[in-house]
């Protein structure tokens, strides 16, 4: 299993502003993901972390508002940049093993709200 | 992507047996399926997945139709601490040789234990 901690845990923003959130997985994992939980949503997938590459990103999230780090087999950033009130929302970090057969495990969220 | 449905919500009785359905009519042949819940304020956790033949392991059972249409997820006994959201995901890979995979989410079954 993998034990995954993200920071901060929550922060309230102002408008315009960037934050980046710190994933940090304590085993080494092929794979990393960032999801984003809108207030009574279901999850969506913002973007694979690959590790010395760049992030793929699904339809509707770009690099620019979401630029993404991956330097190492156990870390990822995702940042919200030159944010407004709707990315208000829980930012889920998860990580696994490659192969559709695999577990994947979720960190406990950053919550960010933004004024 | 191979979708599934699921009913928004049902509701258990704690100490009773919970079968939990999802649809998904058009999987393909090598689509695992997950169960995945969410506990209040939580990431989303494991429960367990298959491919063809039924499964057990210490949280659930995962039985699986016969032409793989269509799954259920049992709870042998419901206690208070299984009130979560219960995703059922068809894993999708892509990349070469099934190494790569993401999850997506959809919008899942709220499960109300009652005492």
């Amino acid at each position: 299993s993998a034990v995954i901690s993200q920071k901060p845990s929550r922060d309230i923003c102002q408008r315009g502003t960037s934050l980046t959130i710190q994933c940090q997985v304590d085993s080494q994992v092929t794979m990393m993901f960032w999801y984003r939980q809108q207030p009574g949503q279901s999850l969506t997938l913002i973007a694979t972390a690959n590790q010395g590459s760049e992030a793929t990103y699904e339809s509707g999230f770009v690099i620019d508002k979401f630029p993404i780090s991956r330097p190492n087999l156990t870390f990822s950033t995702l940042t919200v940049s030159n944010m407004s009130p709707e990315d208000s929302s829980i930012y889920l970090c998860s990580a696994g093993a490659s192969g559709g057969y695999n577990e994947q495990f979720f960190g406990p969220g950053t919550r960010l709200t933004v004024l | 992507d191979a979708k599934t449905t699921q009913p928004n919500s049902m509701e258990s009785n704690e100490e009773e047996p919970v079968h939990l359905p999802c649809n998904h009519s058009t999987i393909s042949g090598t689509d695992y399926i997950h169960w995945y819940r969410q506990l209040p304020s939580q990431g989303p956790e494991y429960v367990i997945h298959g491919l063809t033949s039924n499964v057990n392991n210490r949280m659930a059972s995962l039985a699986i139709a016969e032409d793989r249409k269509s799954s259920t997820l049992i709870l042998h006994r419901a206690t208070l601490r299984d009130a979560a959201v219960y995703y059922c995901i068809l894993r999708d890979n892509w990349g070469g040789g099934g190494s790569n995979y993401k999850l997506t989410f959809g919008k899942g079954t709220l499960l109300t234990v009652n005492p």
